[in-house]
């Protein structure tokens, strides 16, 4: 399967705790992205890299959260001192800047705050 | 605030018959637009886009109409399947310049279920 992966699918952690998510996208594709969606709502962008540059960065992310790419290759997002608000699905995708417009997305990463 | 709005929770249509699903946005700077599709369990796969510069992009079954003036896009599928179930995102982006490409914006979803 060559799509994007990420781990893991499902995060149950207590309130204050950090967690760090993972995300491997397809090999070629230089645009990596992070998304963040909750119940009934579409994705919402946080922020995203081309190749180990992050370029932009959503101005909802807090400081609790930090997202790296080192060597272009793949991701993590890390979120210091969870909050129950932080419970969301966590998605990433890749794409190819010349095919911009197609994302590729993972299955994501439910994270539960308890 | 909400700059794309997808005001049909869900849609129910025959097989066989058109399905139109609806999009509305407020912020005039977007200039690209897009659909996704996703099915449980999945992440959101690209299903077709339509740049500022068109009214109308066709693929197959699935057809884009862009109203620029009404900030309005629908999402046409002739003739509906039972595999097109799923939901549906509508997404736009600002493309000029290309800094932000990749960076959507998505409306809420709407649930289509097709049957047989």
């Amino acid at each position: 399967d060559t799509g994007v992966s990420q781990d893991p699918r499902h995060k149950i952690t207590k309130r204050g705790q950090n967690v760090t998510f993972r995300c491997d996208p397809i090999s070629e594709h230089n645009r990596l992205y992070w998304y963040r969606q909750t119940l009934g709502q579409g994705p919402e962008f946080l922020t995203y890299f081309q190749n180990e540059a992050q370029l932009e960065k959503s101005r909802l992310l807090s400081d609790r959260f930090s997202a790296e790419r080192p060597k272009g290759s793949f991701s993590t997002l890390e979120i210091q001192r969870t909050e129950q608000g932080d419970s969301a699905m966590y998605l990433c995708a890749s794409s190819l800047l010349v095919d911009w417009e197609k994302l590729f997305f993972g299955s994501g990463t439910q994270l539960s705050v308890l | 605030d909400q700059q794309v709005k997808q005001n049909s929770p869900s849609l129910s249509v025959q097989e066989g018959r058109i399905s139109i699903l609806n999009c509305d946005y407020t912020n005039s700077m977007f200039d690209y637009f897009l659909w996704y599709k996703k099915y449980p369990a999945e992440g959101p796969t690209f299903l077709i886009s339509i740049s500022s510069i068109k009214d109308k992009n066709e693929d197959g079954r699935f057809t884009v109409f862009l109203n620029k003036s009404a900030k309005h896009l629908s999402l046409h599928i002739v003739p509906s399947q039972p595999g097109d179930s799923a939901v549906y995102f509508c997404a736009a982006s600002v493309s000029a310049g290309g800094t932000s490409y990749g960076k959507l914006t998505f409306g809420q979803g709407t649930i289509l279920t097709v049957h047989p």
